[in-house]
């Protein structure tokens, strides 16, 4: 069964601090590996897609790294901000006999305090 | 260009009725998606529609349905309402399909009574 967890489930940081959240998934065959931003009462809005040849792509202080090997993804947010308090969802996209299925994470609740 | 615009924006609804959600995508994208998340579960895909059809279905029951007009715009239907079916309601829109890059909608939050 394709699944997609991540981890930790919710996280609280000091504004300026450096912070990691991690995919783990068992998604296959594997198409691509996103990271969605979801700030409460909004949709979710892309960060970061990664194929299977790209291991590290970066969206200004957001960097994302994925190992297809481990089958793993980080999410590593640089010098926060308040306005990074939000749900980070992991999306993992599999290509199948049917078309590309998506598969999401339950989401890293992150919250940036003063 | 105009994003993903979604409607309305709020709606409550008592158990056994059914409810209509529109959506209208990005200007030129074809595909449009729809999504229920709720606390407990996350994100769950619905259904997918290009080009007026559907091209793939999540694992919900019949009472959840939709259609693509010819503008792309897309509607989701949801009958007999029962209090589980509370939640937001997203769609999202992409050049050909969930393996491009999608655009999500502000969603409609759905509370049945």
């Amino acid at each position: 069964k394709n699944q997609v967890e991540q981890s930790p489930q919710s996280l609280i940081i000091l504004e300026g601090k450096n912070c990691t959240l991690q995919c783990n998934y068992t998604v296959s065959p594997f198409s691509n590996l996103r990271w969605y931003k979801q700030d409460t009462g909004r949709g979710p809005v892309s960060l970061t897609i990664m194929t299977f040849s790209e291991n590290t792509k970066s969206n200004g202080r957001y960097t994302a790294t994925l190992d297809a090997d481990t089958k793993q993804s980080s999410l590593h947010i640089t010098a926060s901000q308040l306005s990074d308090s939000a749900s980070y969802i992991c999306v993992v996209s599999a290509l199948t006999g049917g078309g590309n299925k998506l598969t999401f994470g339950t989401g890293t609740q992150l919250k940036v305090e003063l | 260009k105009a994003g993903v615009t979604q409607t309305p924006r709020y709606l409550i609804k008592t158990r056994g009725q059914q409810v209509t959600l529109s959506c209208s995508p990005i200007s030129g994208h074809r595909s449009v998606s729809w999504y229920q998340q709720t606390p407990g579960q996350g994100l769950q895909f619905l259904f997918e529609y290009f080009s007026e059809t559907q091209r793939n279905k999540g694992n919900f029951p019949g009472r959840f349905s939709g259609r693509q007009f010819s503008n792309s715009r897309s509607e989701m239907n949801v009958s007999t309402l029962e209090l589980g079916d509370s939640a937001l309601y997203l769609c999202a829109s992409s050049l050909e399909g969930v393996s491009y890059e999608q655009y999500f909608g502000p969603g409609t939050r759905l509370t049945v009574t």
